[in-house]
């Protein structure tokens, strides 16, 4: 089966860094894609990470260890903006379908 | 910048009516997606599309679903007789490739009564 977990909730302080990390355990891995989604919107990209290691843009960095089936996204200078859920989705190898995890829902206090 | 588009943004129907959801894609892009979110779940995979022809479909999508590319530029999604918990925001999503990441579009939300 498929399983991707992530925490349902995370609260962190105006200009402070978030980590929200995910794990997955998937029959086959093309690379992991992490989405922002506000309420009653559609998902936006994020990243997307095929090789270990990290990967910056802004003030967003994402991180995969395919070993660990493993992966965290990492928000800096946050902003109330950076209120919404962020979802992890694994791109599954020899399917071209992406399965996404529960989504964490993240709220910046100022 | 280039967006993926959907028509209706909100369809209303009746249980056992057929609907039709329309998604245009980024024009050179490849690869096309249908997902669904029931409210406040997660988004589930529906189906992918390549080449005029199904790629891959989840278990969700059954003999009442269908998708077509009817011409160079629309992607639909039917579902032939709606049932209540087929009532979800639909999204639409292409790709320039399988490996490259996947634009969403702003969705549709179905309700069906």
């Amino acid at each position: 089966g498929q399983n991707i977990d992530q925490p349902t909730e995370m609260t962190a302080t105006e200009g402070a860094i978030v980590q929200i990390n995910c794990t997955y355990q998937t029959s086959g891995f093309n690379g992991l894609f992490w989405y922002q989604q506000h309420a009653g919107e559609a998902p936006t990209f994020l990243s997307y990470n095929v090789l270990d290691g990290l990967e910056e843009k802004g003030r967003f960095s994402s991180f995969l260890s395919r070993s660990k089936g493993y992966s965290y996204l990492l928000l800096k200078e946050l902003q109330m903006k950076d209120s919404a859920s962020y979802l992890c989705a694994v791109f599954l190898s020899s399917a071209s379908k992406i399965i996404f995890g529960s989504g964490t829902r993240l709220s910046i206090r100022p | 910048e280039p967006e993926v588009t959907q028509t209706p943004s909100h369809q209303v129907t009746q249980m056992g009516q057929e609907v039709i959801l329309r998604c245009v894609p980024i024009s050179n892009h490849l690869y096309f997606y249908w997902y669904r979110q029931i409210l406040g779940q997660k988004v589930e995979f529906l189906v992918s599309f390549y080449n005029n022809e199904i790629s891959e479909k989840s278990e969700i999508f059954d003999d009442q679903f269908s998708v077509e590319r009817p011409d160079g530029s629309n992607f639909t999604l039917k579902i032939r007789s709606t049932k209540l918990e087929d009532s979800a925001m639909y999204f639409c999503a292409s790709s320039a490739g399988v490996n490259y990441e996947q634009y969403f579009g702003p969705g549709t939300r179905l309700t069906v009564t």
